[in-house]
Parts: C-alpha cells; sequence; structure tokens
C-alpha cells in the first residue's frame, strides 16, 4: 500500500527567510506526488505536482518542489517567505499503476511565517 | 464556472439525525469524490464516482451513503449522525478518474462542510 509522511506538525519560518517542508513517500514504482495548500476555511488548493521529467517542479506563488527518488522524498521550497504562506500543506502520492488506493494524503503540515 | 461547491458551510446535528450534504461542479468533470477531514489525519476517502450511474468505496465508507443521478451533483448522505462523525468534509472532482493507470489530473476541492454531531 501507498503512504506519505509529513514528518513535522509545524514549521516556524521568519519573514523573508527561505522555507522548507518536508514529505517523503512509499509507493511501488515511479510516483505522481502532488502538493496541496489548505487556507484557514477553505478548501484545498493545487500547487504543484510530479509525473516524469526534470526532478525540480515549479508550482503555484513561488514554490517548488524536488523529486529525490533514492531518498524517496519530495520537500516543498521556497525561496523567501511571506506571511501570506501561513497554510496548512498537503503532500500527496498516488501509484500511477492505478488502483482502488487512488491519492493518498499526508495528515499536512501548519505552516506559520512569522512577521 | 463557480467550480466546486458545497452546502451547507456549517451543520449541528443530533445524534440519530439525518442529513444530506450536497456537493455540485460545473467542470463537466466525471470523476467525484468525498474526504473527510479530521485534525492529524489528513484526508480520508468516503466515497468516490467515477461518472454518472457508478459509484463505490473509500478507505472510511461506514455510516455514509451516495448516488450519482447526474454529472454534476455527488450528494453525501449521513444514514444516523454519529459523534464520531463530527468532521470536516471536502468534495472533489477532476476530468478523469485518479485510480485509473496513468492518470494524473488536479483534482479542485470545494469549500467543506464543518459537520458537529452532539
Amino acid at each position: 500500500a501507498q503512504s506519505v509522511a509529513q514528518p513535522e506538525d509545524q514549521v516556524n519560518v521568519a519573514e523573508g527567510n527561505p522555507l522548507t517542508v518536508k514529505c517523503t513517500y512509499s509507493v511501488s514504482g515511479n510516483p505522481y506526488l502532488f502538493w496541496y495548500v489548505q487556507y484557514p476555511n477553505r478548501g484545498l488548493q493545487f500547487l504543484l505536482k510530479y509525473i516524469t521529467g526534470d526532478n525540480l517542479v515549479k508550482g503555484s506563488y513561488g514554490f517548488e518542489a524536488e523529486f529525490n527518488k533514492s531518498q524517496t522524498s519530495f520537500h516543498l521550497k521556497k525561496p523567501s517567505a511571506l506571511v501570506s504562506d501561513s497554510a496548512l500543506y498537503f503532500c500527496a502520492v498516488r501509484d500511477p499503476g492505478g488502483g482502488a488506493d487512488g491519492l493518498t494524503f499526508g495528515k499536512g503540515t501548519h505552516l506559520i511565517i512569522q512577521p | 464556472n463557480a467550480g466546486v461547491t458545497q452546502t451547507p458551510k456549517f451543520q449541528v446535528l443530533k445524534t440519530g439525525q439525518s442529513m444530506t450534504l450536497q456537493c455540485a461542479q460545473d467542470m463537466n468533470h466525471e470523476y467525484m469524490s468525498w474526504y473527510r477531514q479530521d485534525p492529524g489525519m489528513g484526508l480520508r476517502l468516503i466515497h468516490y464516482s467515477v461518472g454518472a450511474g457508478i459509484t463505490d468505496q473509500g478507505e472510511v465508507p461506514n455510516g455514509y451513503n451516495v448516488s450519482r443521478s447526474t454529472t454534476e451533483d455527488f450528494p453525501l448522505r449521513l444514514l444516523s449522525a454519529a459523534p464520531s462523525q463530527t468532521s470536516v468534509y471536502f468534495c472533489a472532482s477532476s476530468y478523469s478518474n485518479p485510480l485509473a493507470a496513468g492518470v494524473a489530473d488536479t483534482q479542485y476541492f470545494g469549500p467543506g462542510t464543518r459537520l458537529t454531531v452532539l
């Protein structure tokens, strides 16, 4: 079965500093990987995804993520954090071969950007 | 496009009551699904549908019922509410079935329904 781990419940970063939100995964074969963001009292919004090709994926709002197959990781990064980036971030994985597992989400990481 | 809409936004029920959470999308998406979000547990799939007239169970289907009579609508029914069903419920849709091989479509989420069962 596929799984996702987000090892940090909360990440605190000062505004203007670089940020990293960690994600590791377990899936048979090459994964499809996603990052979603949830702002307070809102639904999830898509940020970026990795399917194949370049290991560095660029997404919305200046975010990017790096796929590392040897470390089974897909960490979310941004060079300079904004207070408005404060939100709940979810990593998700699925097996490209399909199956009833569908899309598996991590537990989420609260990102708090301090002015 | 309104995207994915959900009603109501908030609901309080007493144990044993029944209700229907509404979900609609105007993007002509074939795939629709319901998730529940609980603190520290991420999102868990309740039921999904790959097209009108076709539904199936997800990870946590017990106590919930769904139907899909049209492409646009995918209501979730709580048959006899229990306190364990207190949660935030999200409806999502995508053009293709994410359970199928080779599909990596983005899922679009509604704003959620916050349900409290007393």
